[in-house]
């Protein structure tokens, strides 16, 4: 099993849908949790990090399921700017990787 | 304040060539990691280096090297490129203690013929 897995999509949206992303880990001693977002042809940058407790900023909302070992993203009000491929990054604390990407899930908004 | 940035943007080599792939970073960042990212493969890690005068093995780190040479920059060497090292190579950078909050220069595409 894959460390990080990731429904890779596309997912294709209107403008104004919400939409919803899932991640799963493979690892249960994973500490943190983030994502990251990278436009076609440019290098990721981060989005947001994950918390026990959720966490949300503007239209973005972040949740951890530790028991079932799933982050998920819920991105509402779709912009034709969030156009990206989201990258679930973990902290493994394991070997010689300090954060495990997975292959990302991408999104397209249609206007 | 550039950031990350690295050398060359785009590179052709033929298989059985060398290069080496420049990073550097103006953030005071202890940490730094070369990636390299295929379709349907995602992010990999090739090397990392913890702090200056400290290097880490990755993921992926056959047939390549590098040189951490100053707190600064963190450069890849591809000895022999084969033509499984095409790919988009980042590299990225950190504070200490947040390893999470990786800042990536813009990448290297590489292709070898």
């Amino acid at each position: 099993r894959k460390e990080v897995e990731q429904d890779p999509g596309p997912f294709n949206v209107p403008e104004g849908a919400t939409v919803a992303f899932n991640c799963t880990y493979s690892n249960s001693a994973s500490q943190s949790f983030f994502w990251y977002r990278q436009d076609c042809r440019k290098e990721p940058k981060l989005l947001m990090s994950v918390y026990s407790s959720g966490n949300e900023d503007g239209r973005f909302t972040a949740q951890l399921n530790r028991a079932s070992q799933y982050i998920s993203l819920l991105i509402r009000d779709s912009k034709l700017s969030d156009s990206a491929t989201y990258l679930c990054v973990v902290n493994s604390n394991s070997g010689n990787t300090p954060l495990v990407f997975g292959k990302g899930t991408r999104l397209s908004v249609i206007a | 304040n550039a950031g990350v940035t690295q050398t060359p943007k785009f590179q052709v080599l033929k298989t059985g060539q060398s290069m080496t792939l420049q990073c550097a970073q103006d953030m005071n960042h202890n940490s730094m990691y070369w990636y390299r990212q295929d379709p349907g493969m995602g992010l990999r890690l090739i090397y990392y280096s913890a702090s200056e005068g400290t290097t880490d093995k990755g993921e992926v780190p056959n047939g390549y090297n590098v040189s951490r040479l100053n707190k600064r920059e963190f450069s890849l060497r591809l000895e022999s490129a084969a033509p499984s090292q095409t790919s988009v190579y980042f590299c990225a950078s950190t504070l200490q203690g947040r390893a999470y909050e990786q800042y990536f220069g813009p990448g290297t595409r590489l292709t070898v013929t």
